[in-house]
């Protein structure tokens, strides 16, 4: 069955790292979409593309950036982690054109010490 | 994208149909009512949808009025599986989902 996957699902990382945190989708999906999840603030729109190449950023992306190589893959980068950026994280993926669904998956729960 | 408020919480006793209105006044014609759902701890799980028809699946049904102002999301025999928070949007089925608070439901046995 196609699926959406993220890695690791749990990292703890010093402050000022470097951290990648991996999103894989085997749909084939052309959107895809980065949120983070705070207690108190619900879920933020970080990054998304709407396909290869394709990046934007959302409501909250100053600290992250991402790259779109292939349709598969949409990892986030934190540049230099932050105390603030200590968060639960979500991808999704949505086909393109007219479908409605978007598809998350499990989150990773990322500490900065 | 369409602004939606939604009351903050709600409970609803188990066996029970659990009724959660979303008003989005500002709604224009080609946005969509999406229903969303969030269970502790994991990722949203898509619900249902709809334009102006009132719409049915396996998991709930979407009455929405006439003038579009306002929907109700229907869970017609509420467990305590359906405890969670449920996120009510109005978007053009193309753009990206915004959230918002969401309603958080307590099914209670």
């Amino acid at each position: 069955d196609a699926e959406i996957t993220q890695s690791p699902r749990h990292k703890i990382t010093e402050t000022g790292r470097q951290v990648t945190l991996a999103c894989h989708q085997t749909w084939n999906h052309n959107n895809m979409f980065w949120y983070r999840q705070d207690l108190g603030h619900g879920l933020r729109l970080i990054h998304y593309s709407y396909g290869v190449q394709d990046t934007n950023k959302g409501e909250v992306s100053d600290g992250y950036s991402v790259s779109r190589s292939n349709t598969e893959d949409l990892p986030l980068t934190l540049e230099s982690a932050a105390s603030s950026q200590t968060s639960v994280y979500f991808c999704a993926s949505q086909s393109g054109g007219s479908s409605y669904e978007q598809y998350f998956g499990p989150g990773t729960r990322l500490t900065v010490t | 994208d369409a602004k939606t408020t939604q009351p903050t919480s709600m409970d609803c006793a188990e066996g029970r149909a659990a009724n959660l209105p979303c008003n989005h006044s500002t709604i224009s014609g080609n946005e969509y009512v999406y229903w969303y759902r969030q269970i502790h701890s994991q990722g949203p799980q898509y619900i249902i949808h709809g334009l102006k028809n009132n719409e049915t699946n396996e998991m709930a049904s979407l009455i929405i009025t006439e003038d579009r102002k306002s929907s109700t999301l229907i869970l017609p025999h509420a467990t305590l599986r359906d405890t969670a928070v449920y996120y009510c949007i109005a978007k053009t089925s193309y753009d990206k989902v915004i959230f918002g608070p969401g309603t958080s439901l307590s099914v209670i046995p």
